[in-house]
């Protein structure tokens, strides 16, 4: 069965500081692998997709991922952050065991930026 | 506004009770999901439903069950709450029933059993 995995819980920077957000995740088989943020009082919506072809995906708000097959892992950069990106990010995993899909998410990180 | 609409809001019951939430996805969309979020489990899937059908099932209680209509509103039902059971809970709707597509959250129904 696949599952995600976020490293970090919460993750404080500084303003205008790059910044990484880790996940990994594990299955038997092909994935899609998202990242959504929820910002908060609000549900999710998505920042960034892997569907399949280039492993560096640009995403909104100036955030992009690269998929790593052989490290199992699709981590969440920006290059500079602003007071305005704090909000929870959730890494997710789609793929099928048994001709199932399953939409699997990480236990987010929090990301809180400082001025 | 994602086109996902979820009632209730809010909802504060007591242990025991039961309790239906709502959700209509958007326009067009044939996949509902359901989540279940707490401070400390995550965002655990529930279920899946598409175009009425159950597709995929995930960590949901045998005292939670799910439905979707014709009309492809979905509803979420729960009995003998526990205290356990307080969390917010959405519904998602993609146009896709394979996993590739977005997910569409609602703003969530926050459950509060006292």
């Amino acid at each position: 069965a696949q599952s995600v995995t976020q490293l970090d819980s919460q993750v404080p920077v500084f303003e205008e500081a790059p910044v990484e957000l880790r996940c990994n995740y594990s299955s038997s088989v092909s994935v899609y692998l998202f990242w959504y943020v929820q910002y908060p009082n609000q549900g999710l919506q998505l920042l960034l997709k892997y569907l399949s072809g280039s492993t560096l995906v640009k995403g909104i708000n100036g955030f992009e991922a690269e998929f790593n097959k052989s490290q199992t892992s699709f981590h969440l950069r920006k290059p500079s952050v602003h007071i305005s990106d704090t909000a929870e990010y959730f890494c997710a995993v789609s793929g099928t065991t048994s001709g199932t899909y399953k939409y699997i998410f990480g236990t987010g990180t929090r990301l809180k930026v400082l001025a | 506004d994602s086109g996902v609409t979820q009632t209730p809001k809010h909802l504060i019951t007591a242990t025991g009770q039961r309790v239906t939430l709502r959700c209509s996805p958007r326009s067009g969309d044939l996949s509902v999901y359901w989540y279940q979020q707490s401070l400390d489990q995550g965002l655990q899937f529930l279920i899946q439903y598409y175009n009425g059908e159950e597709r995929a099932k995930g960590n949901i209680l045998e005292r939670f069950s799910a439905q979707q209509f014709p009309d492809l509103h979905s509803e979420l039902n729960l009995s003998s709450l526990e205290l356990g059971d307080s969390a917010l809970y959405f519904c998602a709707s993609s146009v896709v029933s394979r996993g590739a597509g977005e997910l569409f959250f609602g703003e969530g129904s926050r459950l509060t059993v006292l």
